[in-house]
């Protein structure tokens, strides 16, 4: 079994529509990343989690919503979705002492009409 | 002007060239710096890392950082159409975050 698993992987949604995106990972670390890749613009970093307890905007957070229901996952929710949120969002893992080191998930594919 | 820059490419080479990819990063506080590589559809994963300035080589693959002139290289010898992949390279950022280029994508051709 993959040890970080995002759900769904693909989803079409219209516009002003509220979402979640899930993501859980067995790896056991506590830091947790949502991003987002566009052509063009590459990784940008959302939001991000070194424990259930802390949560931390990133780059691009406007419009953007997460939990961390525990060490295991992290939701990233979109609460009135719009077109320019199209695009491929994965999340990642990391341990403490080696965050240079990210475990990706699949990817969400979403498109919003 | 985004921290790590990187050249989209796409980049084309037959079977067996060596590949170069590059990155300038303008932030030389950090010590970190990352190779990612990212097959069609599926998400990146960590292919090598280096840690302050130098060379790190790995089977065919060599991670360079040249930290006077703020460049970052990576380096595939005899490449093989299975090497056809994004490669993102990315420094350690602060707050123990990551800053990723945008990616150089690279097709290798039988």
């Amino acid at each position: 079994d993959a040890d970080v698993t995002q759900t769904p992987r693909n989803r079409i949604t219209k516009t002003g529509k509220r979402i979640m995106l899930e993501c859980s990972q067995t790896k056991g670390h506590d830091r947790m990343y949502w991003y987002r890749q566009d052509p063009g613009l590459g990784l940008r970093l959302i939001y991000y989690s070194f424990d259930v307890k802390d949560i931390n905007k990133g780059e691009i957070s406007d419009g953007y919503s997460v939990s961390r229901q525990a060490q295991a996952k992290f939701s990233l929710s979109l609460e009135s979705a719009i077109p320019n949120q199209t695009a491929l969002y994965f999340c990642a893992t990391s341990d403490w002492d080696t965050q240079e080191t990210q475990y990706f998930g699949p990817g969400t594919r979403l498109l919003v009409l | 002007q985004k921290e790590v820059e990187q050249d989209p490419g796409p980049l084309s080479v037959p079977e067996g060239a060596i590949v170069s990819l590059n990155c300038t990063y303008s932030n030389s506080a950090f010590q970190y710096f990352m190779w990612y590589r990212q097959y069609s559809r599926k998400g990146p994963e960590l292919l090598m890392y280096t840690y302050s300035s130098g060379n790190k080589e790995d089977g065919r693959f060599t991670a360079q950082v040249d930290k006077s002139s703020k460049y970052i290289s990576l380096f595939i010898r005899d490449s093989q159409p299975s090497d056809s992949a994004t490669y993102l390279c990315a420094r350690q950022g602060g707050s123990e975050k990551l800053v990723f280029g945008k990616g150089t994508k690279l097709t290798v051709n039988p």
